[in-house]
């Protein structure tokens, strides 16, 4: 099974709306990410998750908020959105290696619309 | 810094004809990787290839191919035989040999592949 799943496919949400994005993988990967992607525009990374704690985070404001409460499964808790936000969310999940770079696998998205 | 150009914006090619998708990269890192993803329209991104610093070799795999220089900091993507189903955009990008790291995308290639 190489693969990724997100839910809800879309989403529209109000400024004032809480909402969460969740993703899921059963390959047994240890690294999972969020990603913010404009159109026309490359992946954005946001969060990285290394074996369960959070590891990276570029400088994400405070209303995007992840979670990850087990090795399979990756939330993104959203809250007072702008619409600005409005984006497609990618999740990743990549294996861990200590010595290389591995590649990282993708979800098909959650696309978002903040009104 | 490292940094990665996709100087095509968009391509344009009737089916069954070769394109090739330029790739140069910058890093100050002796050891680093190499990636291909393809982004359909559907959203996903789908990993297509990694190459590591010290394997020059150049690969192919059905109708791709991929011409790694580390000589002129070139990582080129080759569709044969195009076909309509390899419409979709190409990212190129590069990391360092760590994984759960943060990988740095190109600005992608729009392919579009006419009937």
């Amino acid at each position: 099974d190489t693969e990724v799943t997100q839910t809800p496919k879309h989403l529209v949400m109000g400024m004032t709306n809480k909402k969460s994005l969740k993703c899921e993988q059963h390959m047994g990967h240890r690294a999972m990410y969020w990603y913010k992607q404009k159109a026309k525009k490359p992946p954005e990374l946001m969060f990285v998750y290394s074996y369960e704690k959070l590891s990276i985070n570029e400088s994400v404001p405070s209303r995007f908020s992840p979670e990850c409460p087990n090795s399979s499964l990756l939330n993104l808790h959203l809250h007072a959105l702008q619409p600005e936000d409005s984006a497609l969310y990618l999740c990743a999940s990549s294996q861990i290696n200590m010595l290389a770079a591995e590649e990282q696998y993708f979800g098909p998205g959650t696309r978002l619309t903040v009104t | 810094a490292q940094k990665v150009t996709q100087a095509q914006t968009e391509i344009s090619v009737v089916e069954k004809e070769d394109v090739t998708l330029d790739c140069v990269y910058e890093t100050r890192d002796t050891t680093y990787y190499l990636f291909w993803y393809k982004q359909p329209p559907s959203g996903e991104l789908v990993f297509l290839i990694r190459r590591n610093s010290f394997d020059e070799q150049n690969e192919i795999s059905g109708r791709y191919s991929w011409n790694f220089q580390k000589s002129t900091s070139s990582f080129n993507f080759t569709i044969t035989a195009s076909q309509v189903v390899d419409s979709a955009v190409y990212f190129c990008a590069l990391t360092r040999p760590l994984s759960a790291s943060k990988i740095i995308f190109g600005s992608g290639t729009r392919l579009s592949i006419r009937p």
